[in-house]
């Protein structure tokens, strides 16, 4: 049930690029990607529904694959306030379970 | 708009009591609410999906008898840890879904870290 993500951990200098995927096993509804900072609750970003959107806000953009079942979140020009874990949820549809991904640790370093 | 608290926000007991964290969504109605549990580095797990009138489903490997879930209204949910065990320190965080159709977005509580000692 729970998605997959890749890579569970990535280390970047300011400024640098990152992409991070996320894999399920289920037909999706919706995709929502999440920061969390150590100890406190997820953070919103941002949420993909069915149809192959592809969403963003400043330097932080997302893709939803559903024939693929996956999404991408892209982070560009990272500072160092992106640092954190990401993690996808998944819903397959607005009225199932919500599940996490495995989550991925993001460091961004001066 | 669409504030989720949790209470309490920390909690230390003893091996052998029972804990209640309360969920609230604030300034929503919530059909549906989550329970999530978090051990430390690790993602969050989904315990149950509590809704309002009705018995809470469990996630396969949770135990119903342990976790109870009570969810009497829209806008509140509870978390019963019983007889906690040391093994049941975690964070633990609810999310709320709103009642609008087609709103499949989280609100989530700043959860509530539990110790059992």
């Amino acid at each position: 049930q729970q998605p997959v993500q890749s890579p569970q951990a990535v280390i970047l200098r300011e400024g640098e690029d990152a992409v991070i995927n996320c894999s399920s096993s289920k037909a999706l509804y919706s995709v929502h990607w999440y920061r969390q900072k150590h100890g406190e609750a997820p953070v919103f970003l941002m949420i993909l529904l069915k149809g192959g959107e592809q969403k963003g806000h400043e330097k932080i953009s997302a893709s939803f694959n559903e024939k693929k079942q996956q999404s991408s979140l892209y982070l560009t020009a990272s500072q160092l306030s992106y640092s954190g874990t990401y993690f996808c949820g998944t819903a397959a549809n607005t009225g199932n379970q919500f599940y996490f991904g495995t989550g991925t640790s993001l460091t961004v370093i001066p | 708009g669409a504030v989720v608290s949790q209470h309490p926000s920390r909690v230390i007991c003893k091996s052998g009591t029972s804990v209640k964290i309360e969920c609230r969504s604030l300034d929503f109605q919530a059909t549906t609410m989550f329970w999530y549990r978090q051990f430390p580095k690790q993602s969050l797990m989904l315990m149950a999906t509590s809704n309002e009138g009705s018995k809470a489903t469990y996630e396969q490997g949770v135990e119903k008898d342990k976790f109870l879930i009570n969810h009497a209204s829209l806008t509140l949910s509870t978390l019963t840890v019983t007889s906690a065990h040391p093994e049941d320190s975690s964070f633990y965080i609810c999310s709320a879904r709103g009642r609008r159709r087609g709103d499949t977005r989280q609100y989530f509580g700043p959860g509530t870290r539990l110790t059992v000692t």
